[in-house]
């Protein structure tokens, strides 16, 4: 196991709806990116947070967004659900932004 | 911005052969390149990773190249098991950038 934890593992919502996913980096990790992985299709960059500012985005509208926290976990907030966004939501920890990076198992957005 | 090609999308081999998987980049500073192994349902996981200032890295039945003239690296895996089938993503990332530039990924079948 690499420690990288997400919840909760599916979520089902109206669209609409605002939903927020949780994510807790692997031990010793302040750094944390989260993707957005369509069916049959590779991780899609959302941003990134690194000592708790964000430190870049993807190709993502404003209704996308995040926290990070002291101890770096870190949140990710969609407001105004559109069916689009149904998809498995990654978020993936690494040391200083350098390198490797850890994901955790996703959260499984459904909009209906 | 990067952009990230994957061929081929689909891989079928006989237990015991190798298969080899090959990405394109676009940004010529790209300077990091992991590759990721996604069972279904699974999170991505790292499976290897090469630097800018290395050809060529092994890890027992896996390796990978790297060729920074033609912009294009490759993983190869020998001596296939069963076990081996998944999706797998290539991936690339700048060297100030934040975010890593998925590969659409190749879904590799290895059979027995």
């Amino acid at each position: 196991e690499t420690g990288v934890t997400q919840s909760p593992t599916h979520l089902i919502k109206t669209r609409g709806q605002q939903v927020t996913l949780r994510c807790s980096s692997q031990s010793g990790h302040n750094t944390v990116s989260w993707y957005q992985q369509a069916l049959g299709q590779g991780p899609q960059f959302i941003f990134q947070y690194y000592r708790e500012e964000e430190n870049g985005r993807g190709n993502f509208p404003p209704r996308f967004s995040g926290l990070q926290f002291p101890n770096y976990s870190s949140e990710l907030n969609v407001n105004a659900l559109e069916l689009d966004d149904s998809a498995l939501y990654l978020c993936a920890s690494s040391m200083d932004r350098v390198y490797e990076q850890y994901f955790g198992p996703g959260t499984r957005l459904t909009v209906t | 911005g990067e952009n990230v090609e994957q061929h081929p999308s689909t891989l079928s081999v006989q237990e015991g052969d190798s298969a080899v998987i090959k990405c394109t980049y676009s940004d010529s500073a790209s300077n990091y390149f992991p590759w990721y192994k996604q069972e279904l349902g699974k999170r991505p996981q790292l499976i290897i990773d090469i630097r800018s200032n290395v050809g060529e890295k092994k890890d027992l039945r896996i390796a990978v190249t790297l060729n920074k003239t033609a912009k294009h690296f490759s993983l190869h895996i020998t001596e296939t098991q069963p076990e081996d089938s998944a999706v797998y993503f290539c991936a690339a990332r700048l060297p100030d950038g934040n975010q890593f530039y998925f590969g659409t990924g190749t879904s590799l079948t290895v059979i027995p």
